[in-house]
């Protein structure tokens, strides 16, 4: 079927980087855009940023605009985000979810905890 | 770009009819077609209930649908549900970019009565 499964719980200190996988099945994955949008504790979303899978053209939410890259790997169907410089409040849950005009497909969420 | 607004909780009773605000600008939910609505329960990942403002992916209920009068989008949940607790959110396209671009309202918590 199609989904989208992520990488697992990180823990990490303040100022280092984290690195979260995506997989996708069930679907071609050069057909439509991935989106990283993420929630802190008891928060909303927010939106984080944007690639194409086809061609790997990005666009980033401004306030995280130098800490995240967003990358894809079409050989295994894979996006990655990588956010840099952690601080605690980047302390969330990071959803990846695929789709152009809204985000219909969504991975289950890894849980990113920035604590020294 | 800014949070779009939603009131942050509205409830009804079982059978009743529910409505949830969206109110951006004309950057976005007014200047685009591309408002989509989000269900999520606790500990579980979002589910897009509308998308293209008004449209239903297959598997929603006809009881949810979607509209938009200038810069507000709106969701109506119609005889309400007890599985229908869980917290809502809307999105739009935005404008701030010539790649895509997207910003999420602030939730709304629906309670059942």
């Amino acid at each position: 079927q199609v989904q989208l499964v992520q990488s697992g719980a990180e823990v990490k200190k303040p100022g280092a980087s984290v690195k979260v996988s995506c997989k996708a099945s069930g679907y071609t994955f050069t057909s439509y855009g991935i989106s990283w949008v993420r929630q802190a504790p008891g928060q909303g979303l927010e939106w984080m940023g944007w690639i194409s899978a086809y061609n790997g053209n990005t666009n980033y939410a401004q306030k995280l605009q130098g800490r995240v890259t967003m990358t894809t790997d079409t050989s295994t169907s894979t996006a990655y985000m990588e956010l840099r410089s952690l601080r605690s409040d980047d302390t969330a849950v990071y959803y990846c979810c695929s789709g152009d005009d809204a985000f219909d497909i969504w991975g289950q969420g890894t849980m990113v905890t920035v604590s020294s | 770009q800014s949070a779009l607004t939603q009131p942050a909780s509205v409830s009804g009773s079982p059978g009743q009819s529910i409505t949830i605000s969206c109110t951006g600008t004309s950057s976005d939910v007014g200047g685009y077609n591309y408002v989509s609505w989000y269900q999520q329960h606790p500990g579980k990942a979002p589910k897009l209930m509308i998308y293209e403002v008004s449209n239903r992916p297959s598997g929603v209920p006809d009881r949810f649908s979607g509209s938009k009068s200038g810069n507000t989008a709106s969701l109506t949940i119609s005889g309400l549900q007890a599985e229908d607790e869980a917290d809502y959110y809307c999105s739009s396209y935005t404008s701030s970019s010539t790649l895509p671009n997207w910003v999420f309202g602030g939730g709304t918590k629906l309670t059942v009565l």
